[in-house]
């Protein structure tokens, strides 16, 4: 099965500054890769995808590039703002698993004014 | 507006009762999910349906239940077998291979 490993949080910056959340994953197979965000008290959301090596998945500013060789799907965004004041998880999906996601543990993001 | 409503937001309980918690999808999706939650951790598969009158356990379904007796409904009984209830449970339902949509989730508290 599939399993993945998120940076610890919290992360804390000040707005503008540059984020990178780092996400690796292990799969048997050819995952499709997610990021999901969640606001305080809220459900999780979609961010962003990626389905194949080398895609990128971007979306509010945020992007990931499925690297296959590295099997990572690192997070970035070049000015966080404190509406980014969040959780970011990383889910990798095996094809065929009908949407059953491994999440990561789960990123907090901070920022402050 | 299409979505996934889960109700109520904050549930109490005393030990040893059982307790449902509902989950309502209108955007006419197959599959539905139960995630569980815990503070500084990922979310845990509990069950999941990909049909109605269908379910198969997640990772950790011991001490639940679940019913899909209808497309849109995909309710979770907490049973007093569970040895640690207090938790947030989300649920989520997706058109089949692609992402999940989640709703907002219910915090239950067992005391």
């Amino acid at each position: 099965g599939n399993s993945v490993t998120q940076m610890e949080g919290p992360v804390t910056l000040s707005e503008e500054a540059f984020l990178t959340i780092n996400c690796t994953y292990t799969a048997t197979g050819y995952p499709s890769l997610f990021w999901y965000v969640q606001y305080p008290g809220e459900g999780l959301q979609l961010l962003l995808k990626a389905t194949k090596a080398d895609d990128k998945g971007s979306n509010k500013g945020f992007e990931a590039t499925y690297r296959k060789e590295t099997t990572s799907f690192h997070l970035e965004k070049g000015s966080v703002q404190v509406s980014d004041s969040a959780v970011y998880f990383c889910a990798p999906a095996e094809f065929g698993s009908w949407g059953k996601l491994q999440f990561g543990a789960g990123t907090q993001v901070v920022v402050t004014p | 507006d299409g979505g996934i409503t889960q109700s109520p937001k904050y549930l109490f309980r005393k030990e040893g009762q059982n307790v449902t918690l509902s989950c309502e999808q209108n955007l006419n999706h197959d599959a539905m999910y139960w995630y569980r939650q815990d503070p500084g951790q990922g979310l845990r598969l509990i069950y999941y349906s990909q049909i109605v009158n269908d379910f198969q356990k997640g990772d950790i379904a011991e001490g639940y239940s679940v019913s899909r007796e209808k497309k849109e409904s995909f309710p979770l009984t907490v049973t007093s077998a569970q040895k640690n209830p207090t938790a947030f449970y989300l649920c989520a339902s997706s058109p089949t291979e692609t992402s999940l949509h989640f709703g907002n989730g219910t915090r239950l508290t067992v005391t």
